[in-house]
């Protein structure tokens, strides 16, 4: 089957402090990762992508085939980056699965 | 970068009537096209892919006659609600993959039906 599972639907973090949002996912195929942001009142929008291996808004993620996990990770959270954030499987025919999502706050 | 548009932003109909909403993509070809519904606080279901000049492919559990998709163009989609009833309220989202580009999926801004 594929899922995708994020096991925290709200994540409170200090600024300044490291954050992890965690995402899992069950897929039988190679899979494509994404994490999507929402802030509030914007439309969805590309994070980033396990492919590109980039680091975006000082946010990177790691795919671990062997745990299937693919968290989003940064070490020192701004005000800025509340938000929420969904993580995404990419599926044959350019499908894409969402998770619940995890809505992350910043605290001041 | 790519742009999506959706119109109308917000919708309100009465129950039994038919709506319809548009997806655009205004700066690219889009090979592909979904629609999502996004319930409130809830992550995004998908509900059909529409590609330009076919039918739809539907996910499980959605009705296709109940939500019709037409890809009339390579940057033009719709989904019409018909006979909408007020378990049909929700948020609608629609994405477009650039046909040229690495396949990423751009993301409308939403459209919010509500039906009385």
């Amino acid at each position: 089957a594929q899922r995708v599972t994020q096991p925290e639907k709200l994540l409170s973090v200090f600024k300044g402090a490291p954050v992890e949002l965690k995402c899992n996912y069950s897929y039988s195929g190679s899979p494509e990762l994404f994490w999507y942001v929402q802030y509030s009142r914007q439309r969805l929008q590309l994070l980033l992508r396990h492919i590109s291996r980039e680091s975006i808004k000082g946010f990177t993620a790691d795919l671990n085939k062997g745990e299937t996990s693919f968290h989003l990770k940064k070490p020192f959270a701004q005000e800025e980056d509340s938000a929420m954030y969904y993580c995404a499987l990419k599926t044959s025919y350019d499908k894409v699965i969402f998770g619940p999502g995890t809505s992350l706050s910043v605290i001041p | 970068g790519a742009v999506v548009s959706q119109h109308p932003s917000w919708v309100i109909c009465k129950s039994g009537t038919s709506v319809k909403i548009e997806c655009r993509s205004l700066d690219f070809q889009a090979t592909t096209m979904f629609w999502y519904r996004q319930f409130p606080k809830q992550s995004l279901m998908l509900m059909a892919t529409s590609n330009e000049g076919s039918k739809a492919t539907y996910e499980q559990g959605v009705e296709k006659d109940k939500f019709l998709i037409n890809h009339a163009s390579l940057t033009l989609s719709t989904l019409t609600v018909t006979s909408a009833h007020p378990e049909d309220s929700s948020f609608y989202i629609c994405s477009a993959t650039d046909r040229q580009g690495a396949g990423e999926q751009y993301f409308g801004p939403g459209t919010r039906l509500t039906v009385t």
